[in-house]
């Protein structure tokens, strides 16, 4: 079965700041990523999927994902963040067996 | 369009007591799946259920079951609750599930005393 590992708990910047989010995932055949985020008290909102295609992928508030095969790994990235981006975010992967997984979550905190 | 609805948003619930969480997906999905998030365990994968049948299932012990029904509505049981399983249920819905990206209800928080 697919695994996800989000590498940081907490990942705390100042606003304006550039982020990185790392994931990276472990899977016996071809996968599907996944970035959603929750805001407080919310459910999950998707941020962006890779499916096939453009290894890069963007979403409308400027968070971007690069599919990496060789490395395993799908990190989120923000050129600059606001305050308005704390959340948790979680990467997740699915497989062919419909059967999708999260990472255990990332608490980005934004300061002023 | 409507999004997933997920009723009630909070129960709170005394040990050995059973409870029934419901979810409606949007129309026209037919797959659903429920998670159970917890500040120690993070999300973790219940079952899900695409057209009436269970298609996957987690981890999880036998109190907790799941139903789907003709109009793809779905419900979830806790038998006999234990003080651990007082989290976050989420419930989500996608077209056919896999591939296609999941839907996530708001919730509902579950307090067992």
């Amino acid at each position: 079965a697919q695994s996800v590992t989000q590498l940081d708990s907490q990942v705390p910047v100042f606003e304006e700041a550039p982020v990185e989010l790392r994931c990276n995932y472990s899977s016996s055949v071809s996968v599907y990523l996944f970035w959603y985020v929750q805001y407080p008290n919310q459910g999950l909102q998707l941020l962006l999927k890779y499916l096939s295609g453009s290894t890069l992928v963007k979403s409308i508030n400027g968070f971007e994902a690069e599919f990496n095969k060789s490395q395993t790994s799908f990190h989120l990235r923000k050129p600059s963040v606001h305050i308005s981006d704390t959340a948790e975010y979680f990467c997740a992967v699915s497989a062919q067996n419909n059967d999708m997984r999260f990472g255990a979550g990332t608490r980005l905190t934004v300061k002023p | 369009k409507a999004g997933v609805t997920q009723t009630p948003r909070y129960l709170i619930k005394t040990r050995g007591q059973q409870v029934t969480l419901s979810c409606s997906p949007i129309s026209g999905h037919r797959s659903v799946s429920w998670y159970q998030q917890t500040p120690g365990q993070g999300l973790q994968f219940l079952f899900e259920y695409f057209s009436e049948t269970q298609r996957n299932k987690g981890n999880f012990p036998g109190r907790f079951s799941g139903r789907q029904f003709s109009n793809s509505r779905s419900e979830m049981n806790v038998s006999t609750l234990e003080l651990g399983d007082s989290a976050l249920y989420l419930c989500a819905s996608s077209f056919q599930g896999g591939t296609h990206e999941q839907y996530f209800g708001p919730g509902t928080r579950l307090t067992v005393t």
